[in-house]
This record gives structure tokens, C-alpha cells and sequence, in this order.
């Protein structure tokens, strides 16, 4: 089926720095998400966008809906052991709820070092 | 308030076996939606229910159907199960005006 194309694949950081991961797409969505999954858990959802061009804070976590709606970046600040874990980013041609399906990146493996 | 609740957490089938896994959804929500993710992969869209009927269906053979109760909660089965359906199989909820929040999972491990 068809995923987002989503990147890095994995990151190592020290406890502090910031990391950026990206995600991109060949088509339009209208909504924007980013999920956190832990092992053997469910994704828990960061962050929802549901405007071009819109900026949305979450404490450390900042992320953007692209402009031309094709694409979404997720930015985490000072990261902390904490963020440990598989950072997903989802779209939908929905703009709101949960009238239509999310399609999802592959994820990025963030692993930060004490 | 519980989010959304799976049951069960783990299960071991062997192929051919039939399956079904189970859904309440976080309350006040009545969509309930299902994704299968494999290890290493992003979730892939089953099915999406409301009002107790198949909403939107992703590309995923006949041997996968739902149901949906009038309480909202939801059910999955497979059957004639293969090796390849071996993943995490996810409930998602929300409103159409809400977006949707996951559960914990079921693992589904075929043998």
C-alpha cells in the first residue's frame, strides 16, 4: 500500500541537541499528524495540522504543514532519554476529523544518548 | 475516561485459522477504524466503520471483515490466516470532527 516518504530513517543524538525529521509526498493531504510509538505500544499523536502553511508548538515539539501541502516537518527541541522511540508522520485528505483514512510514513527511529 | 481499549494483547494462531480481535473506542467517539502494521512498517489502512457500517475499505483481501455495535466498539476477523498476517493489528477512534487516537494493540503471531 502506499506510505509517505518519510526521513531519516533513524537518528542517534546526544541528550540536548535538536533533531528535525521530515516526511513528503507525490500527492495532497489536508491533514498533517505526527505519532510517537513506543515499543510494543500504540502510536500516541504529538501533533495535528490542518492548515497549509500552519505552525503548531507541542512543548519541545514544533511542526509545520508544507505549503503545498505535499510535505510536514516535526522538530524536537533540547532533546531528553524520553524521546526514545519511532516518530511517525500521517496524512489525510480529510481536513478535521476522522472521516478518512491515515496513510503513513515508515518512521524515524530516534535514539538519544545520556 | 479509558482511551482505547484491545483485547486481546497477544495471540498465537496456526495458518488457516479463523480470528477475531476486539475494539472499545475512547468514549464519546463513533468511528472506529483498523490498521495492520508489520514489523518495521508504518500502519496500513483495513477499514474504517461508522453508524455500524463499512465506511472506506484499504487494499486488503475479502478474508479481512469487520463489525461494528451499536455501543461503537468493533471487531476484526480474519480468516483462512497466512504467515504474512503476522503484525500488530491496530484500533483507531475519533469523530469526524476529531482525529483519531490509537490503542494499545493486538499482536498477532501466526504459525
Amino acid at each position: 500500500g502506499q506510505q509517505l516518504n518519510q526521513s531519516p530513517q533513524s537518528m542517534f543524538i546526544q541528550e540536548g541537541e535538536d533533531v528535525s525529521m521530515n516526511c513528503t509526498s507525490s500527492s495532497i493531504f489536508n491533514t498533517w499528524l505526527w505519532y510517537k510509538q513506543d515499543p510494543g505500544e500504540g502510536p500516541v499523536l504529538l501533533i495535528a495540522l490542518y492548515k497549509a502553511g500552519e505552525l503548531t508548538s507541542n512543548g519541545r515539539l514544533t511542526a509545520q504543514f508544507g505549503i503545498t501541502r505535499k510535505d510536514s516537518f516535526l522538530n524536537i527541541s533540547a532533546s531528553i532519554p524520553s524521546d526514545v522511540g519511532i516518530y511517525f508522520c500521517a496524512g489525510s485528505r480529510w481536513s478535521g476529523g476522522s472521516n478518512y483514512k491515515l496513510t503513513f510514513g515508515k518512521g524515524t527511529l530516534l535514539t538519544v544518548n545520556p | 475516561d479509558a482511551g482505547v481499549t484491545q483485547s486481546p494483547t497477544h495471540l498465537i494462531k496456526t495458518r488457516g485459522q479463523q480470528v477475531t480481535l476486539r475494539c472499545s473506542p475512547k468514549s464519546g467517539h463513533d468511528t472506529v477504524s483498523w490498521y495492520q502494521q508489520a514489523l518495521g512498517q508504518g500502519p496500513q489502512f483495513i477499514f474504517q466503520y461508522y453508524e455500524e457500517e463499512e465506511r472506506q475499505r484499504g487494499n486488503f483481501p475479502d478474508r479481512f471483515s469487520g463489525h461494528q455495535f451499536p455501543n461503537y466498539s468493533s471487531e476484526l476477523n480474519v480468516n483462512a490466516l497466512l504467515l504474512g498476517d503476522s503484525a500488530l493489528y491496530l484500533c483507531a477512534s475519533g469523530t469526524d470532527q476529531e482525529t483519531q487516537y490509537f490503542g494499545p494493540g493486538t499482536r498477532l503471531l501466526v504459525l
